[in-house]
Formats: C-alpha cells, structure tokens, sequence
C-alpha cells in the first residue's frame, strides 16, 4: 500500500520564477491538504482540496494556487517566487468523514524548495 | 499570541529516563488533539490522538485538559529512537492542522 508520494524531492529556482509541486494521496484517500515548513517551525497551513475544489484556505497570498485530479493527485503552484518561499512543502492526504474530527492526516515525505 | 505553544527545548536526557512536554492552545473551540513526531528532514508523523480521558500507547502517555486548554506527552524509559522533534498538534471545526513550533529531544547512552 503506496503512502503519500511527492515530487520532486528538492528543487532550486531564482527569484521571480514558477514552481509546481506534485502529490499523490495515499490510496483510498480523497483529500490533499498542503503545508509550508520553514526551517525551525511548524507547518503551516496553505490549503485543502477536495472533490477538486478548494476546500478550505490558510493565510497565504494569492501566488500559491493549486488543483486536485480526479484522480484526487494535487498539484501546489507559486508564483513569483520569493527568497521567504524558501521551505519544505508537505503534502498530507485524509479521508473525508461526514465527522470531520476523524480525518487523519498522513503526510509525504515533502519538496524542499530553495530560492535563490 | 501563537495558536499552539511549546517550548522548543532542547530536552537532553538520558536513556531510561522519563520526560514531559507541555503544549497549550488558544482557541476554545478546538476539537481535535494531536501529537506528530518529526525526524530531521523528514515528514511529520502520527505518533497519536489526543482524547480527553487520555490516551496510552506503550511508553507514551497523551493527556488533555480542556479547562486550562493544555495538552502533554509522557515518555517513559526513553530510548535513543525517541530522538526528535514532537509536534503538538491542534484542530479547530475546519480541516487545517494548527502545528505548534515544536519541542526537541535529545537522547543520550
């Protein structure tokens, strides 16, 4: 059974450029939700996709964007790449239960973006 | 004022030992409680669910205390495995996780 999957591992870009990131939900999970890691903190909440719709967003400017497949993949986009979106990028899937408090989430092994 | 709060450490103690860490939240309505392992460079991982009758995994040991708003792990007879980042985690009535900073530990022989 695959767990979380994403590409690619580690991506170097320059300032002004344009990412995107990959992410295969663990199967029979339906759910992406996506994270920001800087160096010394916690993840951070940037946003959920489910049923290809946003779901629900974090405090994050209009650059990152995303999609969800109907394959329930996911891709993360940013835009205009600045020196602060420097960070590990974390993709967890769940699957959604009418009783949200038992969605747990399983998270990949990350992308760890350096801007230059 | 941070949603989740924990002191980032390091704790360094000795194989065998017992340690502690504290975690408090800040929104009342939260309603589901997590703690996440975190090796260096690596993804978060589930280590458990946070209930409010506490929780007990082997040598680990959850507690809640919705009054005060504060979470804590037990680690009992540390191991050098149990060297990492633990992630106290918090989640309100949405769908995003609320990750503290994180506390370090350090085992050692």
């Amino acid at each position: 059974d695959a767990g979380v999957t994403q590409s690619p591992t580690h991506l170097i870009k320059t300032r002004g450029q344009q990412v995107t990131l990959r992410c295969s939900p663990k199967s029979g999970h339906d759910t992406v939700s996506w994270y920001q890691q800087a160096l010394g903190q916690g993840p951070q909440f940037i946003f959920q996709y489910y049923e290809e719709e946003e779901r629900q967003r974090g405090n994050f400017p209009d650059r990152f964007s995303g999609h969800q497949f109907p394959n329930y993949s996911s891709e993360l986009n940013v835009n205009a790449l600045l020196l602060g979106d420097s960070a590990l990028y974390l993709c967890a899937s769940s699957l959604s239960h009418r009783d949200r408090a038992k969605d747990t989430q399983y998270f990949g092994p990350g992308t760890r973006l350096t801007v230059l | 004022r941070k949603e989740v709060e924990q002191d980032p450490g390091p704790f360094n103690v000795p194989e065998g030992a017992t340690v502690a860490f504290n975690c408090t939240y800040s929104n009342s309505a939260s309603q589901s409680f997590f703690w996440y392992r975190q090796d260096c460079r690596k993804e978060p991982k589930l280590l458990m669910s946070v209930y409010s009758s506490g929780n007990e995994d082997g040598r680990f040991t959850a507690q809640l205390n919705r009054a005060s708003q504060y979470i804590s792990l037990l680690i009992r007879d540390s191991k050098l495995s149990d060297s990492a980042t633990y992630l106290c985690v918090v989640r309100g009535n949405t769908d995003k996780l609320i990750f503290g900073t994180g506390t370090r530990l350090q085992v050692f022989p």
